[in-house]
């Protein structure tokens, strides 16, 4: 069985600074891993998604997410912050199936 | 780009009654599935389907039944609502590949009162 665990459910930082979002799985399979972002009234959009081959993953908006099969983790960062980068953020796993496995969710609030 | 289209924004419903929520894509996914999203529980899944008249259980389906009549389709049912239900429903739907992005609806935002 799959499972998602997203560290911290609020994170607060100033605009112009890093963002790491911390998000760690479970899987007795090679993993598929997703970051989805959800701004308020709407529903989730894809940021970016880890496969197989290259384990930094660029996303749009200028967020990436490294996979380290080691530490079970995939954690999403943006050297940046944009106060349009304020959302609710969630990590996702699947293995070998269409189901995904969603995180609890990091709202993400950026400060001027 | 892939639509998916909630039917209601916000819907408002008594205890007892029987809930639809219809959701519709114009981008002929094989697969659709409805979530609920609760704060602190992040998304959970109630039901998925594959194909036409095809549906399985998810993680949550007690007290939820779904239709899937035509591809572009799907509607999630209440069969009698209760105060527990009250929850954003997020539909999905996406190709039939194992990685493939799941694209979400705007919600609906149900009150069960």
């Amino acid at each position: 069985a799959q499972s998602v665990t997203q560290l911290g459910s609020h994170v607060s930082v100033s605009e112009g600074a890093l963002v790491l979002l911390r998000c760690n799985y479970s899987s007795s399979v090679p993993p598929y891993l997703f970051w989805y972002v959800q701004y308020p009234n709407q529903g989730l959009q894809l940021l970016l998604k880890y496969t197989t081959g290259a384990t930094l993953v660029k996303g749009i908006n200028g967020f990436e997410a490294e996979f380290k099969k080691s530490e079970t983790s995939f954690h999403l960062t943006k050297p940046s912050a944009h106060m349009s980068d304020a959302a609710e953020y969630f990590c996702a796993v699947s293995a070998y199936t269409d189901k995904l496995i969603f995180g609890t969710g990091t709202r993400l609030q950026v400060f001027p | 780009d892939v639509k998916v289209t909630q039917s209601s924004r916000y819907l408002v419903k008594r205890t007892g009654e029987k809930v639809f929520l219809e959701c519709v894509q114009d981008m002929d996914h094989e697969n659709m599935f409805w979530y609920r999203q609760d704060p602190g529980l992040g998304l959970r899944l109630i039901y998925f389907s594959y194909d036409v008249k095809m549906k399985e259980k998810g993680d949550i389906p007690e007290g939820y039944s779904v239709s899937r009549e035509k591809k572009e389709r799907f509607s999630l049912i209440l069969e009698s609502a209760s105060t527990n239900q009250t929850s954003m429903y997020l539909c999905a739907s996406s190709l039939v590949r194992i990685n493939s992005p799941l694209h979400f609806g705007n919600g609906t935002r149900l009150t069960v009162t």
